[in-house]
C-alpha cells in the first residue's frame, strides 16, 4: 500500500508558467487537502475536498485551483506561477470529513521553486 | 477564527533527558481536537499524539505525553528519555469537531545532543 503519492518530488519553474502538482491516494479516503509549508509560517491550507466532485477554499487559495474528478486524485494547479508560490506543498487525506476523529495522512511533499 | 501559537522556534535537549514543547491556541469552540506532528529531515509529517478536548485525561503515547489545560488553552508536549531520532520540527495543530481542516502552529525545531 503506497498511501499518498505526490509528483513531482521537486520542480524549478519559471514565473508565468502553468504547473500542476499531482496527488493520488489508494486508501479510498473521501476527504483530501492541499497545504503549503513556508519557513516561519507552518503549514497553511490551500484547498480541500470533502468528497469526489466537491472542493472548497482554505486559508490561502489565491493563485491556486483544484479539481476532484474521482476519489483517488486531487491535482493542484498554479495557472501562472509567481515567486511567492515557492514553497513545499503537501497533499493529505482522511477517511471522512468532520465529526468523529479521522487521522489525516500526509504525502511526502513537493518542493516547488518559482524563479 | 482559531489560531495556534508556538512561541519556541528552537529547543535543544540532551539525549535521555526530558524536554517540553509549548503550544497555545485560541478558539471559542468547546469541541475540538489537538495534535502534535513530527517532521524529520525526510519531510514526512508524522502524527505523534492527539487529544480530544472533551477528555480531561492527558494523552500518552510511549515517551510522548501532553499537558492539556483547556481553560488556559494550552497544549504542551513532553518528550521523556529523548533520543537522537527525536530531532525534528514539531508542529502543534488544531481541528474543529465539525471539520477535518487542520490549523498549524509555526513549529519548534528540536535538537537532540548526545
Amino acid at each position: 500500500i503506497a498511501g499518498i503519492t505526490q509528483a513531482p518530488t521537486s520542480q524549478i519553474l519559471a514565473a508565468g508558467r502553468r504547473m500542476t502538482l499531482r496527488c493520488t491516494q489508494d486508501m479510498r479516503h473521501n476527504a483530501m487537502y492541499w497545504y503549503r509549508q513556508d519557513l516561519g509560517l507552518g503549514l497553511r491550507l490551500i484547498h480541500y475536498s470533502n468528497t469526489a466532485g466537491t472542493t472548497g477554499k482554505g486559508e490561502v487559495p489565491d493563485g491556486y485551483s483544484v479539481s476532484r474528478a474521482n476519489t483517488d486524485d486531487f491535482p493542484l494547479t498554479l495557472a501562472s506561477a509567481v515567486p511567492s508560490q515557492t514553497s513545499v506543498y503537501f497533499c493529505a487525506s482522511s477517511p471522512t470529513s468532520g465529526g468523529q476523529y479521522n487521522e489525516q495522512f500526509f504525502g511526502p511533499g513537493t518542493r516547488l521553486t518559482v524563479l | 477564527a482559531q489560531t495556534v501559537t508556538q512561541s519556541q522556534p528552537e529547543m535543544s535537549v540532551q539525549e535521555a533527558e526530558t524536554v517540553t514543547l509549548s503550544c497555545t491556541y485560541d478558539t471559542s469552540e468547546s469541541d475540538y481536537y489537538l495534535f502534535w506532528y513530527k517532521q524529520p529531515p525526510s519531510r514526512q509529517m508524522i502524527l505523534v499524539i492527539r487529544q480530544e478536548a472533551y477528555k480531561q485525561q492527558n494523552a500518552t503515547e510511549n515517551r510522548f505525553s501532553v499537558n492539556f489545560q483547556k481553560a488556559a488553552k494550552s497544549f504542551s508536549l513532553k518528550i521523556s528519555d529523548s533520543q537522537l531520532g527525536d530531532a525534528a520540527m514539531y508542529f502543534c495543530a488544531y481541528r474543529s469537531y465539525n471539520t477535518d481542516k487542520l490549523i498549524f502552529g509555526t513549529g519548534t525545531r528540536l535538537q537532540v545532543f548526545p
